[in-house]
């Protein structure tokens, strides 16, 4: 079953303008931890932000913001002021609480590219 | 940059041949996991290595094998090289057994087979 969708394959955005990257997840663990991260073309996964399943504020991380809505089970990451630097695919992941034989491994995403136009 | 790096940045090999990839995980970073991502798709975990011993695997044949060494950096070998093993190979460090901490992932390395 997919544990993370990305349901946006791409996004066209002016710069400056805010852009919301849609992430649902699904899983019957109450213990997990939602990530963002950001693969410009060389193909390094830049992370940008973290989300605990526990916790109360939603989480922050400069121009990154993370929009947590836990009954809809949704994490969507909020890009403010977008920049040309921001083109890149986005992916969200979700490592679960519980142990996969031993290992906490990241489930992600299909992601969603990115394209800031000037 | 995370200071995760990776070796070597791209390899060419052809069906049925032997490749090890290498990965140098962040200072302070006990932990290393190996994701396999093909074109077009998210990273898919391969395994993880905790103070040298395998903590993980997901769901990949055992022609898939690591090793991780005293000073926490890791080799991940590929058997009988398949078509569909080509691939950009992503290493990721954190800290401790249960990954709790945020993985930081290096540079990649892309395989191609031929």
């Amino acid at each position: 079953a997919q544990k993370i969708t990305q349901t946006q394959p791409g996004m066209f955005v002016q710069e400056k303008e805010a852009v919301t990257l849609d992430c649902t997840y699904d899983t019957s663990d109450p213990s997990y931890g939602l990530f963002w991260y950001k693969q410009p073309s060389s193909g390094e996964m830049i992370f940008l932000i973290y989300q605990g399943s526990y916790d109360q504020q939603n989480a922050t991380e400069g121009r990154y913001s993370l929009n947590f809505q836990k009954a809809r089970k949704s994490a969507n990451l909020v890009i403010s002021a977008s920049q040309l630097g921001d083109s890149a695919m986005y992916f969200c992941a979700m490592r679960e609480g519980r142990l996969i034989q031993g290992a906490q491994k990241l489930v992600f995403g299909q992601g969603t590219r990115l394209t800031i136009n000037p | 940059e995370t200071g995760v790096t990776q070796s070597p940045t791209h390899l060419i090999k052809t069906r049925g041949q032997q490749v090890t990839l290498r990965c140098s995980s962040q200072s302070g970073h006990n932990t290393v996991s190996w994701y396999q991502q093909a074109l077009g798709q998210g990273p898919q975990f391969i395994f993880q290595y905790y103070r040298e011993e395998e903590n993980g695997r997901g769901n990949f044949p055992p022609r898939f094998s690591g090793l991780q060494f005293p000073n926490y950096s890791s080799e991940l070998n590929v058997n009988a090289l398949e078509l569909d093993d080509s691939a950009l190979y992503l290493c990721a460090s954190s800290w401790g057994k249960d990954g709790t901490d945020t993985q930081y992932f290096g540079p990649g390395t892309r395989l191609t087979v031929l």
